[in-house]
């Protein structure tokens, strides 16, 4: 999983909680990534972060927030979680030859009831 | 319609046999294709990665590119039961780390033995 961990792994929750994901990586890289997955949809790019204190949104942003206050951290945060949010969700980062291939987490499962 | 399309199968052969996985696209600006494996409950992991048109070989997979059909295909030679996962394209039109990647819904594929 390329020095990417994801906490918590599976998660249950209701609606209307605050919910936050962890991604945590070892390897400096400066590139992270957020993307959920769902069936007959593939996966989606929700945010992605360009260094410290540096994200942009992706193509489907609307109903979460993130954070990166260091390197090896980035957070994602649903405000007010609902159904529509069950989904699995991946952390990516870049790396490889020319720093230009994305590699995955082991995502975290999340269920809003 | 969705700018890349991929069969979600199901995809059953036997053990032994050449897998021919594809995706079509609309968007002729992709310059950059990938291939993931993704086994279940498990993050995506990188097999192949190829710059416009072609063809790449990496042991027993070979990534096809044709870009004046924006048709890329994935060849499994000699398959075997670990390759039984759902398989996922995805394309860009640079290698820049803000450029999203567009990811196919996937293809399952099972190698029975």
């Amino acid at each position: 999983d390329a020095g990417i961990t994801q906490s918590p792994r599976h998660k249950v929750t209701e609606t209307g909680t605050p919910v936050t994901l962890r991604c945590h990586q070892t390897e400096n890289h400066r590139y992270m990534y957020w993307y959920r997955q769902d069936p007959g949809h593939g996966l989606r790019l929700i945010h992605y972060s360009y260094g410290v204190k540096d994200t942009d949104k992706g193509e489907v942003s609307d109903g979460y927030s993130v954070s990166r206050s260091k390197t090896e951290d980035f957070l994602l945060t649903l405000e007010s979680a609902t159904s529509s949010q069950t989904s699995v969700y991946f952390c990516a980062i870049r790396a490889g030859r020319g720093d230009n291939e994305q590699f995955f987490g082991p995502g975290t499962r999340l269920t809003v009831l | 319609q969705k700018e890349v399309e991929q069969d979600p199968g199901p995809l059953s052969v036997p053990e032994g046999a050449i897998v021919s996985l594809n995706c079509t696209y609309s968007n002729s600006a992709f310059q950059y294709f990938m291939w993931y494996r993704q086994y279940s409950r498990k993050g995506p992991e990188l097999l192949m990665y190829t710059y416009s048109s072609g063809n790449k070989e990496d042991g027993r997979f070979t990534a096809q590119v044709d870009k004046s059909s924006k048709y890329i295909s994935l060849f499994i030679r000699d398959s075997q039961p670990s390759d039984s996962a759902t398989y996922l394209c995805a394309m860009s039109v640079t290698n820049f780390g803000n450029e999203k990647l567009t990811f196919g819904t996937g293809t399952r594929l099972t190698i029975i033995p």
